[in-house]
C-alpha cells in the first residue's frame, strides 16, 4: 500500500471547520483513501473513505484532488469531542490481507 | 447491536507469565483482526482471521504469540511467556467483508513488569 504523509499536529477552534491534509503521491489506481481516528484511550474509529470522487457522510467530507495525490478530511463544525489522532490510510481493497497500515497521524486539538 | 468487545481491559503481569486476551467480534462478522500499539510506536497489524482460518499472520512478532479462533466466533490471543516489550494496547477489529470498514474494540492494555 502507498505511503501517506500528514502533519503531526493541528489546532482548530471549536465550531470552525477542521481541514486535515494528507499526501499520498504514490497512490495507485486501485487504492482507496481511508480515514480513521483514535480518541484518547479508545479504539480506532472509521470515518470515511473514497476512491476519486469527493465523499460526504454524517461525520465528515473527503476531498480528493483530481490527480489523487492528496486529499483533505473536513470536519465542518469541530467540537471538543473531535480532539483525536486522525489517520489517513491508503489501501487496496483487493488486498487479501486487508491490513490497515497506520502511520503517525495528525493529532487534532480542538480548542474552546 | 453490540460492538467489538475485548477482555480484559487491562492486565498487569510479570515477565515470564502468560496472558490470554479475548475478542468478541460483531455478530456475523467473518473477518477478525488483531492490532497492537506498543509504547511510543504506531498501531501495527498482527493478523487476520476469516472465520476460523488465519488469512494473514505476517504481523505476528514471534512464536510467543498464539492466536486462535475456534468455531469462527470469538478469538483469543495468548502471549507466553510475556516479555517487557510486549507491553502495549492490543486492539481487535472485525468486518463484514474482507474489503469492508473495520470496527475496532476499545483495546486490552497489557503491562508486563
Amino acid at each position: 500500500d502507498a505511503k501517506t504523509t500528514q502533519p503531526p499536529s493541528m489546532d482548530c477552534a471549536e465550531g470552525r471547520a477542521a481541514n486535515l491534509p494528507c499526501n499520498h503521491s504514490t497512490i495507485s489506481g486501485n487504492e482507496y483513501v481511508y480515514w480513521y481516528r483514535q480518541i484518547h484511550s479508545q479504539g480506532p474509529q472509521y470515518i470515511i473513505h473514497g476512491l476519486k470522487n469527493n465523499e460526504t457522510n454524517e461525520m465528515a467530507s473527503l476531498i480528493i484532488t483530481e490527480d489523487r495525490k492528496s486529499s483533505t478530511l473536513i470536519l465542518p463544525h469541530a467540537t471538543l469531542r473531535d480532539t483525536a489522532v486522525y489517520y489517513c490510510i491508503v489501501r487496496a481493497t483487493h488486498n487479501a490481507g486487508n491490513m490497515l497500515t497506520f502511520g503517525g497521524g495528525t493529532r487534532l486539538m480542538v480548542k474552546p | 447491536e453490540a460492538g467489538v468487545t475485548q477482555f480484559p481491559s487491562h492486565s498487569v503481569i510479570e515477565k515470564g507469565q502468560t496472558v490470554t486476551l479475548r475478542c468478541d467480534p460483531i455478530s456475523g462478522h467473518d473477518n477478525l483482526y488483531w492490532y497492537r500499539r506498543v509504547m511510543g510506536k504506531e498501531i501495527k497489524f498482527l493478523l487476520h482471521f476469516v472465520k476460523e482460518s488465519k488469512q494473514d499472520e505476517s504481523g505476528m512478532p514471534n512464536n510467543r504469540f498464539l492466536a486462535e479462533r475456534t468455531g469462527g466466533t470469538y478469538s483469543t490471543l495468548k502471549v507466553q511467556p510475556a516479555e517487557l516489550e510486549d507491553s502495549g494496547v492490543y486492539f481487535c477489529a472485525s468486518s463484514l467483508q474482507v474489503a469492508g470498514e473495520l470496527f475496532f474494540g476499545e483495546g486490552s492494555r497489557l503491562t508486563v513488569l
